[in-house]
């Protein structure tokens, strides 16, 4: 069965620290990987689009990694900000997914950053 | 620019009663897709559509049924609402296949609780 297992399932920094979150996927083949940032009672918002060939995205302090080998893509925050406080997302979308291209959505990370 | 506009932001509904959320979206966008999110799971496709007049099901269809009469809009009705419908309902548009890397864009959401 195709999942998408994240974790932590939440994680506690202080402002301007680093963190890194984890995303383990069991899709196979795949197309590709995304994540997403969700403020609360937001819709997500895309970070980071890779592609099956791609190991690593930058977004800004956003900076995404997939092994597709091991199948494992990670999302390392920089310098981290209050405004980084938001749930994380880690989304397959399976290679062949139908005519939508199927989406496969992990649980999340909700990340919050202390002062 | 609006992008992906959902209404309205919360209901509640009695168990039994209907009602129609609505997905606006002023991007041009052929496809339309309509998700559900509920605690410690991640999002699932309820519905989705590639293009004007055209409607297929997702993941999690039973219970709800979906209209694409004009390309900008897509309504997600609900007949005869039960207490499992009770969750956040997340409108999204894409270009294209997201199976292609295209970009998807969510609406806010709609909070919907049924008593």
């Amino acid at each position: 069965k195709n999942q998408v297992e994240q974790s932590p399932q939440s994680l506690i920094i202080l402002e301007g620290k680093n963190c890194t979150l984890q995303c383990n996927y069991t899709v196979s083949p795949f197309s590709n990987l995304r994540w997403y940032k969700q403020d609360t009672g937001r819709g997500p918002v895309s970070l980071t689009i890779m592609t099956f060939s791609e190991n690593t995205k930058s977004n800004g302090r956003y900076t995404a990694t997939l092994d597709a080998d091991t199948k494992q893509s990670s999302l390392h925050i920089t310098a981290s900000q209050l405004s980084d406080s938001a749930s994380y997302i880690c989304v397959v979308s399976p290679r062949g997914g139908g005519s939508q291209g199927n989406l496969i959505f992990g649980k999340g990370t909700k990340l919050s950053v202390k002062p | 620019n609006a992008g992906v506009t959902q209404t309205p932001k919360f209901r509640v509904l009695k168990t039994g009663q209907s009602m129609t959320l609505l997905c606006a979206q002023d991007m041009n966008h052929e496809y339309m897709y309509w998700y559900r999110q509920d605690p410690g799971m991640g999002l699932r496709l309820i519905h989705y559509s590639v293009g004007e007049g055209t409607t297929a099901k997702g993941e999690v269809p039973d219970g709800y049924n979906v209209s694409r009469l004009k390309k900008q809009n897509f309504l997600l009705g609900l007949e005869s609402a039960a207490p499992s419908q009770t969750s956040v309902y997340f409108c999204a548009s894409s270009s294209d296949r997201v199976g292609l890397s295209t970009e998807a864009f969510f609406g806010q959401g709609t909070r919907l609780t049924v008593v």
